[in-house]
């Protein structure tokens, strides 16, 4: 059983600080994606890294996968209110198994104004 | 487009009551999943489908049921629900032929077996 390890799971910050939210494991993943879900209502996808050491940025956000596919990281730069959520990573093992995601644990984010 | 919906949002049910979670996309997805989300353990995978016909177990299947007649429809069913099946259920679908096939999920329901 493949497992992604989230961390922190918990993240209270000041508007403008900036975080990272990691996510790791012992196995490889075809691919690694980040989700963002807001309370009652399903997550929405990010961002899909599938390249070792790729780095995508979406505006003030930074996703990075790691050189051997087993870790990724979420970065945000001057975070601000309208970024709280619950922030998942989720890695495929590629194939048949495209609807077979791994899901970490999640990270709950509050920004504060 | 609607995407992915889900029935009912809330549900309350006693031990050892059955009931069906809808689940419709309208996509022409070939791929649908049901996963459960439970407070710090993200979400876990407890049936997935690859086409009309086709179902295999996922993580946690043990207690549900599913199939899948059509390509929009993959209902879950509850056979005698317990309190450990208290959650928000989450149904799935994806593109296995679009870019990295993200999953468009429902928006969930929230079920709680007293």
């Amino acid at each position: 059983t493949q497992l992604l390890e989230q961390s922190p799971q918990f993240l209270s910050i000041q508007e403008g600080e900036n975080l990272t939210v990691y996510c790791n494991s012992s196995s490889v993943f075809s691919s690694l994606q980040w989700y963002r879900q807001e309370p009652g209502e399903g997550p929405v996808l990010l961002v899909t890294v599938v390249t070792g050491g790729e780095v995508k940025k979406l505006k003030r956000l930074t996703f990075q996968f790691g050189d051997a596919r087993k870790d990724s990281s979420l970065h945000i730069t001057a975070a601000q209110p309208g970024d709280t959520g619950l922030y998942l990573c989720a890695g495929g093992a590629g194939g048949t198994s495209y609807g077979k995601l791994t899901f970490g644990q999640g990270t709950i984010l509050t920004v504060h104004p | 487009n609607a995407g992915v919906t889900q029935t009912p949002k809330f549900q309350v049910l006693k031990t050892g009551q059955s009931m069906t979670l809808q689940c419709a996309q309208d996509m022409n997805h070939e791929y649908m999943s049901w996963y459960r989300q439970d407070p710090g353990m993200g979400l876990r995978l407890i049936h997935y489908s690859v086409g009309a016909g086709i179902t295999d177990q996922g993580e946690v299947p043990n207690g549900y049921n599913v199939s899948r007649s059509t390509t929009e429809d993959f209902p879950l069913r509850l056979l005698s629900a317990a309190p450990s099946q208290t959650s928000v259920y989450f149904c799935a679908s994806n593109d296995p032929d679009s870019y990295n096939s993200p999953l468009h999920f429902g928006n969930g329901t929230r079920l709680t077996v007293t």
